[in-house]
């Protein structure tokens, strides 16, 4: 199975200032998929971005971006300007592209937002 | 649109006790899988299944059973609870062929108390 590692188990940042939450995987495989997913108090989990393997370009969704190094297997969430409302935990996810197509998780950072 | 249904929400058993935790989505998503959420663990893979008829062991697989019989429900199965099975609970589905960078989407979970 694909490992994905989460280095980090809490980060906290100031409000409105910018945080990197890091995550690593192991793979053999060429082709495959990186998400980074939110999770609130409230148990809900919230897709944050998503990652083609084969696209160069970074991920970016408003304040959210990656940082994609595909030959170190690298796959960092920046999150500029944080807010109140990000402080949550956050799961890299890597899925498989082969076989059952399976979601990998790590195990998660939970980040602080201080005012 | 629903998306994915799963129950209950919190569940107490007792050891040696059994349950069903349901799930259905009404997207058509050909991806189904449980995990299970312990403190420090992340999300691990329990099963998986890729269409109708199919199913697979993730990567904690023992002492739960699961079926899928119809593209829409994927029950799991504790036959005789344990408790280290006490956890938080996700169903999640996605679309699988031709859409692989469909993330996950995820059920409201169930908190299961085995005592």
């Amino acid at each position: 199975a694909q490992t994905v590692t989460q280095s980090q188990p809490e980060m906290s940042v100031q409000e409105a200032e910018t945080v990197t939450l890091s995550c690593t995987y192991d793979t053999s495989e060429s082709d495959y998929y990186l998400f980074w997913y939110k999770q609130p108090p409230s148990r809900q989990m919230i897709l944050v971005i998503r990652q083609e393997a084969y696209k160069q370009q970074n991920a970016t969704e408003n304040r959210f971006s990656v940082n994609f190094q595909k030959a170190a297997k690298s796959f960092s969430l920046k999150i500029s300007d944080s807010q109140l409302g990000d402080a949550a935990m956050y799961f890299c996810a890597y899925r498989r592209t082969a076989g059952g197509n399976q979601f990998y998780f790590g195990t998660g950072t939970s980040l602080t937002v201080i005012p | 649109n629903a998306g994915v249904t799963q129950t209950p929400k919190f569940q107490v058993l007792k050891t040696g006790q059994s349950m069903t935790l349901q799930c259905a989505q009404d997207m058509n998503h050909e991806y189904m899988s449980w995990y299970r959420q312990d403190p420090g663990m992340g999300l691990r893979l329990i099963h998986y299944s890729v269409g109708a008829g199919i199913t697979d062991q993730g990567e904690v697989p023992n002492g739960y059973n699961v079926s899928r019989s119809t593209t829409e429900d994927f029950p799991l199965r504790l036959l005789s609870a344990a408790p280290s099975q006490t956890s938080v609970y996700f169903c999640a589905s996605s679309y699988s062929r031709g859409a692989r960078n469909s993330p996950l989407h995820f059920g409201n979970g169930t908190r299961l108390t085995v005592t």
